[in-house]
């Protein structure tokens, strides 16, 4: 069965760095996202993404936040300099059809900011 | 307002209680609506679509009512294994998820 995988599963980073998030989603799907997770709380919307830009994007998703579709399998999220309050867990999932349809998500990449 | 809003929970149910979850939504321009489970620490996993007609898939029940933008889960005979965060999503025609806050099901023996 087709699934969304996520690399690494657990990042640790000091404050301040660069972190890239990597994705590659079901082979025949359109539409990518990232959510986020912070421990204990809710899971949050942050991009969608399709034909190669974003079409939507929540308040969390400032200028240190980017996405990118490099090639055509791979989906990364990059927050270029990292804060304590972006340690959480980072959910990436993907969908076939932008209306209806499940989204699949990925196991997550635990970030932990230091 | 939250844009989602489900119940508080925690729900604690004995095993073959049934249980029901609500949720309501302030965003009328929603399109579709789901419902998640998610399990401590793991990713999010669909249950069901909810559709206006109500849809059933075994022991579990979905109703949507776009009128009182109110969606419902009902889960009959409950198992141990239905233990688990349920999570209420609502998705807009622009490609945005939003999720609600969850609520948290424990069933005992």
């Amino acid at each position: 069965e087709p699934e969304v995988t996520q690399t690494p599963s657990h990042q640790v980073t000091q404050m301040g760095q660069e972190v890239i998030l990597r994705c590659v989603p079901i082979s025949n799907h359109l539409y990518f996202y990232w959510y986020r997770q912070i421990l204990g709380q809710k899971v949050e919307f942050l991009v969608s993404f399709y034909n190669n830009e974003i079409s939507e994007k929540s308040e969390i998703f400032d200028d240190q936040f980017s996405v990118e579709r490099p090639d055509g399998s791979n989906f990364t999220l990059k927050i270029r300099s990292t804060k304590l309050e972006d340690s959480a867990m980072y959910f990436c999932a993907s969908r076939a059809s932008r209306e209806g349809g499940e989204q699949f998500f990925g196991p997550g990449t635990r970030l932990t900011v230091l | 307002r939250k844009e989602v809003e489900q119940d508080p929970g925690p729900f604690n149910v004995p095993e073959g209680a049934t249980v029901a979850f609500n949720c309501t939504y302030s965003n009328s321009a929603s399109q579709s609506f789901f419902w998640y489970r998610q399990d401590c620490r793991k990713e999010p996993k669909l249950l069901m679509s909810v559709y206006s007609s109500g849809n059933e898939d075994g022991r579990f029940t979905a109703q949507l009512n776009r009128a009182s933008q109110y969606i419902s889960l009902l889960i009959r005979d409950s198992k141990l294994s239905d233990s688990a965060t349920y999570l209420c999503v609502v998705n807009t025609n622009a490609g945005k998820s939003t999720f609600g806050d969850g609520t948290t099901l424990t069933v005992k023996p």
